[in-house]
């Protein structure tokens, strides 16, 4: 099972908003709608901010935002704070042989 | 407040074992799927393998099929994961992780790190 393709990394100023894609098959992303994403700063674990491609857990801020369309699922962060800097991953069930598979990872930089 | 608390890393020789364990706390321990998920130095996250929440159905990747095997006791809210045949490639912090119900992670602990090396 491979990893699902981030971009390697992206960037925008305070307040501005900055998208990510990740993107799958229709064995995974695609084929199901339990896309996650998850945030992780430096020497630490990772924190789930989004599920089921676009429901955020309670305490995650709104500016958190995620979709889908067709092998492709998005995060989008909005207006854009200095603590938004953290390596961000996704994440899709892959059926019952692979369960999880995450994507190779995006980091976020707040200019 | 729920907590995972892994321990048990450590340096080993390929060829080797070792086993990591997590302390589970602050929720119904019995009533939850749980995962290992690990990272290797510098790279991203990777699904290792899963448990039902009464131990009868277990999954791995295929990286560690035949060679890791995962197990609980709910009795003592904990989670293990024994590793034999160790490889360079296994090296990475492994974290204890609790699954949702809706194919998501919802909570991780801190992560134990395991180094393979001669």
């Amino acid at each position: 099972q491979s990893a699902l393709t981030q971009p390697p990394s992206a960037s925008g100023s305070p307040g501005q908003s900055v998208t990510i894609s990740c993107t799958g098959t229709s064995s995974d992303v695609g084929g199901y709608n339990y896309v996650a994403w998850y945030q992780q700063h430096p020497g630490k674990a990772p924190k789930l901010m989004i599920y089921e491609v676009s429901k955020r857990p309670s305490g995650v801020p709104d500016r958190f935002s995620g979709s889908k369309s067709g092998n492709t699922a998005s995060l989008t962060v909005s207006g854009l704070q200095a603590e938004d800097e953290a390596d961000y991953y996704c994440s899709s069930y892959a059926g019952s042989n692979n369960f999880y598979v995450f994507g190779t990872g995006t980091k976020v930089t707040v200019l | 407040e729920v907590q995972l608390v892994e321990s048990g890393g450590g340096f080993v020789q390929p060829g080797g074992s070792l086993r990591i364990s997590c302390a589970a706390s602050g929720f119904t321990f019995s009533t939850y799927w749980m995962s290992w998920v690990r990272q290797a130095p510098g790279k991203g996250l990777e699904w290792v393998a899963n448990i039902q929440h009464d131990g009868s159905e277990k999954n791995y990747v295929d990286s560690v099929k035949g060679r890791f095997t995962i197990s609980r006791d709910n009795t003592k809210n904990s989670l293990y994961l024994q590793m034999n045949s160790l490889r360079a490639e296994d090296t990475a912090v492994y974290y204890c992780a609790r699954e949702a119900a809706n194919w998501a992670i919802s909570r991780w602990g801190q992560g134990t790190q395991v180094t393979v090396s001669s």
